[in-house]
């Protein structure tokens, strides 16, 4: 899993409640991001991050936020969970250039599966 | 209409088969195109990636891109039972990368 690691792995919590998942990098990439994974739809883009403390909104952003003040971890925050956010959710990380090539390429997480009650 | 679309399958197959994996796209500006091969409870693992027309090789994946038609695939030569797995595929441009929602391929011994 390119160096990519989740917590936690699973977790089942209440509608209200706020949850925190974290993806830690040892890759030393510059991009991280955070997808969210349901049946019939794909990977969906949340948030990502293009440095510390630089972050931006994805195609299904609202209800969550980020933050980044290391550049080997990326948090995602529901503040308050609801049903609609159980879902499978992804890190994933990229490097903008290899040999001078710019590319686009990313490398996933293992996920959290999330369950809301 | 969705961005990406993708045959949803299931496909099944008989080892040694050709195996062909398509998605089409609508928006002509999205230049990476990308194959990730996801098995079940796990992260989506990168398979091949292109960002121009034309096939690129790779041991037993070819990936083919169309930017006229906005047509891209993905052909499994002599597919083997560990190919078993969710394909997926993924276009768009830096930062808004649009996955289609896969296919899953199961190959039978």
């Amino acid at each position: 899993d390119a160096g990519i690691t989740q917590s936690p792995r699973h977790k089942v919590t209440e509608t209200g409640t706020p949850v925190t998942l974290r993806c830690h990098q040892t890759e030393n990439h510059r991009y991280m991001y955070w997808y969210r994974q349901d049946p019939g739809h794909g990977l969906r883009l949340i948030h990502y991050s293009y440095g510390v403390k630089d972050t931006d909104k994805g195609e299904v952003s609202d209800g969550y936020s980020v933050s980044r003040s290391k550049t080997e971890d990326f948090l995602l925050t529901l503040e308050s969970a609801t049903s609609s956010q159980t879902s499978v959710y992804f890190c994933a990380i990229s490097e903008r250039t290899s040999g001078g090539l710019l590319q686009e390429t990313q490398y996933f997480g293992p996920g959290t599966r999330l369950l809301v009650l | 209409q969705k961005e990406v679309e993708q045959d949803p399958g299931p496909l099944s197959v008989p080892e040694g088969a050709i195996v062909s994996l398509n998605c089409t796209y609508s928006n002509s500006a999205f230049q990476y195109f990308m194959w990730y091969r996801q098995y079940s409870r796990k992260g989506p693992e990168l398979l091949m990636y292109t960002y121009s027309s034309g096939n690129k090789e790779d041991g037993r994946f070819t990936a083919q891109v169309d930017k006229s038609s906005k047509y891209i695939s993905l052909f499994i030569r002599d597919s083997q039972p560990s190919d078993s797995a969710t394909y997926l595929c993924a276009i768009g441009i830096l930062n808004d990368m649009r996955f289609g929602a896969g296919t899953r391929l199961t190959v039978k011994p």
